[in-house]
């Protein structure tokens, strides 16, 4: 398709689980952003690629969140040792362009993470 | 710091209406201002942005925002209601001072009523 693709929609752990979710951005987006979204609170950014480098992390939580875009698409986020309170929405999104978002960003529908 | 207020977490207008969404700001220099919209099962979609320029800004679907700097404010309007307007809606703000991702409100439910 021609939008972002998140996948999985859904995905159910256990604490204490590994976990990834993929992100495959518009093609020829440069610029790769991962937000995520707790109950009824806005999108929070966690992460900014642009191209195979993280241009800003800033706003992972901890040491146990990490993304990777090892060729400058596909992009994946990873939560090691899941804690509850990781359950979110987590939203990636794609832009064309440097040096800020000053066009719009095209989100994904999401990827529904719920920690037992 | 940045930072963003959405006042009002449910916005009720009969369908015909005109609809206002409040949204004000605070960021360090100039802001870079945008409004998203997120329809149940959806991801969320860009509305409109202000960078520089007229104050006034139109985007899609017949809304438009309009920058107010002394009031740093940033209100989402709509002349004439329709019931697919329903959804909720972001505010977000970006500053010029190099930052790469955007602020974004909590959010306000928006339901137009037949």
């Amino acid at each position: 398709g021609a939008g972002v693709s998140q996948t999985p929609s859904n995905k159910v752990t256990e604490k204490g689980k590994y976990v990834e979710l993929r992100c495959d951005p518009i093609s020829g987006h440069t610029a790769l952003y991962w937000y995520r979204q707790s109950l009824g609170q806005g999108p929070e950014f966690l992460i900014y690629f642009q191209g195979t480098g993280a241009a800003d992390d800033s706003g992972l939580p901890n040491d146990r969140f990490f993304a990777v875009r090892p060729e400058g698409s596909v992009s994946t986020l990873k939560i090691q040792r899941t804690e509850r309170g990781d359950s979110a929405v987590y939203l990636c999104a794609s832009s064309l362009g440097i040096g800020g978002p000053t066009g719009e960003l095209f989100f994904g529908e999401g990827s529904r993470l719920t920690v037992l | 710091a940045q930072s963003v207020a959405q006042p009002e977490d449910q916005v009720n207008v009969a369908e015909g209406n005109p609809l206002t969404v409040k949204c004000t700001y605070s960021v360090s220099g100039n802001p870079y201002l945008f409004w998203y919209v997120q329809y149940p099962n959806r991801g969320l979609q860009f509305l409109l942005k202000y960078i520089t320029g007229d104050n006034l800004v139109k985007g899609s679907y017949g809304f438009e925002a309009e920058f107010n700097k002394s009031q740093t404010s940033f209100h989402l309007k709509k002349p004439s209601a329709l019931v697919s307007d329903s959804a909720l809606y972001f505010c977000a703000v970006s500053s010029r001072a190099g930052a790469n991702n955007l602020f974004f409100g909590t959010g306000t439910r928006l339901t137009v009523i037949p």
